[in-house]
């Protein structure tokens, strides 16, 4: 069965540095969507693809944060320089198509840890 | 903006009872509404998805309704067993046309054997 393929699966880092983690959506999904959560709360939308472009990114704090879709394919999100605020669980989703009723399909997650 | 809110942060009931989870929401009907189900350390999984001329939808042991004078929607779980202990998460569009969603902090669900 396809699945949403994200890594690292667990990261670590130093406040200020910077980190990076990569998502690969099921197989001809054309939405791909990064989420965070944090403990014991929903998932919250940082950036929302449609193929290469980005078609929701209101909710990403773009001083320290990006993110890329370079080929519509996979899609990488950044983060720098990282601050504490910052742990938590990175999701990437994706769905197939433009329909809005569309279910999500969400990968294992990055557990990110700032120390 | 559109408020979800989920009942509680956690219910625990006996195995073979029905667990009835609540999705409140505050603002505008939503065309649609998600519930998805989050084991730890893991992402959602979509479970079922149910739209706003539908009053239920029904999947094997899972039951949701839709109650748009309530602004509320019950997920309904039949006959629960441990293996169904999750946290429950509801999910709502967010108000734009690119299908992205809102989601509810979730119910942490405890079935007791």
């Amino acid at each position: 069965e396809a699945e949403v393929a994200q890594s690292p699966r667990y990261k670590i880092t130093e406040k200020s540095q910077a980190v990076a983690f990569w998502c690969d959506p099921i197989s001809g999904h054309a939405t791909l969507y990064w989420y965070r959560q944090i403990l014991g709360q929903g998932p919250e939308l940082l950036v929302q693809f449609q193929d290469e472009s980005v078609v929701d990114d209101s909710q990403l704090p773009k001083d320290r944060f990006s993110a890329e879709r370079l080929k519509g394919v996979d899609s990488t999100l950044k983060i720098q320089p990282a601050e504490l605020g910052d742990s938590a669980m990175y999701l990437c989703a994706s769905s197939f198509g433009r329909a809005r009723y569309n279910e999500q399909f969400f990968g294992p997650g990055t557990r990110l840890t700032v120390l | 903006s559109q408020k979800i809110e989920q009942n509680s942060e956690a219910l625990n009931i006996q195995e073979g009872k029905t667990a009835t989870l609540t999705c409140n929401y505050t603002n505008y009907s939503p065309a649609y509404l998600q519930w998805y189900r989050q084991d730890p350390g893991r992402g959602p999984v979509f479970l079922l998805l149910i739209r706003e001329n539908e009053k239920e939808k029904r999947k094997e042991r899972l039951k949701v309704t839709f109650d748009t004078t309530l602004k509320q929607s019950l997920f309904h779980i039949t006959a629960s067993q441990p293996a169904d202990s999750a946290t429950y998460l509801c999910a709502l569009p967010g108000g734009g046309s690119q299908g992205n969603l809102i989601f509810g902090k979730g119910t942490k669900l405890s079935v007791k054997p």
